[in-house]
């Protein structure tokens, strides 16, 4: 069954670094997602993706984050200057063309900023 | 703007009961509705989603939830829970129309299943 695949699963950086987490949607699908969940919080959007460009994007996606569809199978998430509060679970997500909503989840990347 | 409720953070239910998890939603137009699960160390996995046709959604694994619109509620049941079961679970509501693809979740329920 085609699934969603995340890299790395756990990063550990220092404050100020810049992270790139990867992620591998489903072949055929078109639309792109970053959610992420703060320990013990709830999920939450950050930005979608279509068709090359930004299509939506919370009030959490500032200047410091940057998504990037480099080739034609991964999907990025750059944070230029990690601060302590983006410790999270970060997960991709993607879905297909006709619009049910349902999103398949990757299994999502642990970033802790130390 | 839309919200999701989940009444009950935790939820602990024998080996073999009904599984009743709580979910209320706010939108200002007709949404889409859908449970996910959380295993541990592992992402979200779609149990069931409402999409304006039948109101009794069947899902993955037992589970099934009805959609009351007088209720603004969308609850999730399986009528004896299994061991396996024990996972976070989350309801979560995206718009029925235009573009935006985006999904509000709830803040999750941990559901423990007892021997």
């Amino acid at each position: 069954e085609p699934e969603v695949t995340q890299t790395p699963s756990h990063q550990v950086t220092q404050m100020g670094q810049e992270v790139i987490l990867r992620c591998v949607p489903i072949s055929n699908h078109l639309y792109f997602y970053w959610y992420r969940q703060i320990l013990g919080q709830k999920v939450e959007f950050l930005v979608s993706f279509y068709n090359n460009e930004i299509s939506e994007k919370s009030e959490i996606f500032d200047d410091q984050f940057s998504v990037e569809r480099p080739d034609g199978s991964n999907f990025t998430l750059k944070i230029r200057s990690t601060k302590l509060e983006d410790s999270a679970m970060y997960f991709c997500a993607s879905s297909g063309t006709g619009y049910t909503g349902e999103l398949f989840f990757g299994e999502g990347s642990r970033l802790t900023v130390l | 703007a839309q919200s999701v409720t989940q009444l009950g953070s935790h939820v602990s239910v024998s080996e073999g009961a009904l599984v009743l998890l709580r979910c209320n939603y706010s939108s200002s137009v007709p949404p889409y509705l859908f449970w996910y699960v959380q295993y541990p160390n592992q992402g979200l996995q779609l149990l069931l989603k409402y999409t304006s046709a039948a109101t009794l959604v069947k899902g993955i694994n037992g589970f099934e939830a009805e959609f009351k619109k007088s209720e603004t509620s969308f609850h999730l049941t399986k009528p004896s829970a299994h061991m396996s079961d024990a996972a976070e679970y989350f309801c979560a509501v995206s718009p029925f129309s235009g573009s935006a693809r985006q999904l509000t979740f709830g803040s999750g329920t941990q559901l423990t299943v007892l021997p």
